[in-house]
């Protein structure tokens, strides 16, 4: 079975400062056909379902700030926050496919806080 | 504006079935692969099911395979989770997700329906 791990579990970060998430998995995310990594990060707020950030590993959604941008390859990835807004306080996701055998897993989260 | 809209959820007893469906609106749901992920209360989010836009490939996470089963009907713009033999383990909030952009990442999200498995 594929594991992601994410570190750390929570997170605490002053206003304006740099907030890095990072998630490791088991087996590799790249995709040799495309040369894409299949993981991506998501943002969940209380109450609310999950909102697509990054895919690709470093290709931000449509609408999603530029202060968000991810990073990595293979089977280590990050998540970078550049500036932390207020907004931003959430549970971060990272979530990878992998093709053989077919399956798709998330990462156990990350509580981000302000500090 | 795109929507997703899932209903079916409640309370089960262990070993008891439930449906659980999701409408789609404001995109041409035919030409979408698309998921369950579910949450259990106060945990992560775990990935179900994934069903490809022509129904030719269907995936399951281990835990419920044999007891579950993802279909749609592109012609009701419909998604739907036939969840068999509940456990506990099952109770959880279940979210339909739309595939995005290069498959296998989620980038419209319903905004889930409760199912409860307990005697």
């Amino acid at each position: 079975d594929i594991v992601v791990t994410q570190s750390p579990d929570s997170l605490a970060v002053s206003l304006g400062e740099r907030a890095t998430i990072n998630c490791k998995s088991s087996q590799s995310a790249f995709d040799s056909s495309d040369k894409k990594n299949n993981l991506a990060w998501y943002q969940q707020k209380p109450g609310q379902p999950p909102k697509l950030l990054i895919y690709w590993a470093s290709t931000r959604q449509s609408g999603v700030p530029d202060r968000f941008s991810g990073s990595g390859s293979g089977t280590d990835f990050t998540l970078t926050i550049s500036s932390l807004q207020a907004e931003d306080v959430a549970v971060y996701y990272c979530q990878q496919f992998y093709s053989s055998p077919p399956s798709i897993t998330f990462g156990q989260g990350t509580r981000l806080e302000i500090k | 504006e795109v929507h997703l809209v899932e209903s079916g959820g409640g309370l089960a007893q262990p070993g008891g079935s439930l449906r659980l469906s999701c409408v789609a609106s404001g995109f041409t749901f035919s030409r979408y692969s698309m998921n369950w992920v579910r949450q259990a209360p106060g945990k992560g989010l775990e990935w179900v099911s994934h069903i490809t836009h022509t129904t030719a490939t269907i995936y399951y996470t281990d835990s419920v395979k044999g007891r579950f089963t993802i279909s749609r009907d592109n012609a009701k713009n419909s998604l739907y989770l036939q969840m068999n033999s509940l456990r506990a383990e099952d109770t959880a909030v279940y979210y339909c997700a739309r595939d995005g952009q290069g498959g296998y990442n989620m980038d419209v999200w319903g905004k889930g329906t409760t199912v409860t498995v307990s005697s």
